[in-house]
């Protein structure tokens, strides 16, 4: 069956970077695309950019373009997401997401705080 | 970008009754191919989203038969046919049209 297992929980001070981990299974990784998705404590959900599994595409939301990198391991069939110059806003929990997120991660909570 | 509009945000149910919850699109979702990109999860308290129903009316596995999604091409709705105790939680739309992929304001599903 299709699992996607992030990593662990992380606590950054502001300015700070922080990359979460996607690895995924039970399917065939490199022929599809990851999204990334975070959520901030009692709010909605917010799309965070995606990456070809294959690592030729990728596309962020404008107001984290330049801050936000995606990457891929296909090697390990695994996804990561790396968020630079941290602020407290970035506190959320950031999922990954397979292809038109049909499954999901099981979540990573990032906490900026100094 | 995409905008959806989710009413109401807030929802009182009584169990055993049927439940509503709209999703209005600011732009159409019908693809190229001739489907409508819109799905609903289901968030329950410390959980991930859950993929209910993917392009528009589409169950995934698993899901109760009594959840449907119908809808035009901007116009969407979730119905729940006689709610149960393990429906409480948030539910979201998502258009997957186009990138970015983007979201409704959620709604919250309350006995």
């Amino acid at each position: 069956q299709v699992q996607l297992v992030q990593s662990g929980a992380e606590v950054k001070p502001p300015g700070a970077s922080v990359k979460v981990s996607c690895k995924a299974s039970g399917y065939t990784f490199s022929s599809d695309h990851i999204h990334w998705v975070r959520q901030a404590p009692g709010q909605g959900l917010e799309w965070v950019g995606v990456i070809k599994a294959t690592g030729e595409t990728t596309r962020y939301a404008q107001d984290l373009q330049g801050r936000v990198i995606m990457t891929t391991d296909t090697s390990t069939s695994t996804s990561y997401m790396e968020l630079r110059s941290l602020t407290p806003e970035d506190t959320a929990v950031y999922y990954c997401a397979r292809d038109h997120c049909d499954h999901w991660g099981q979540g990573t909570l990032v906490t900026v705080s100094s | 970008d995409v905008v959806l509009t989710q009413s109401p945000l807030s929802l009182p149910v009584t169990l055993g009754q049927p439940a509503s919850i709209s999703c209005r699109s600011s732009q159409s979702l019908v693809y190229s191919d001739g489907n409508i990109y819109l799905t609903w999860y289901q968030q329950r308290p410390g959980q991930s989203p859950r993929r209910l129903i993917y392009k528009l009316s589409n169950r995934d596995s698993g899901v109760p038969d009594r959840f449907s999604g119908s809808g035009s091409g901007t116009d969407f709705t979730l119905k729940i046919s006689r709610v149960e105790a393990e429906d409480v939680g948030l539910y979201y739309c998502m258009q997957d049209k186009v990138w970015p992929y983007t979201f409704g304001q959620g709604t919250k599903l309350e006995i």
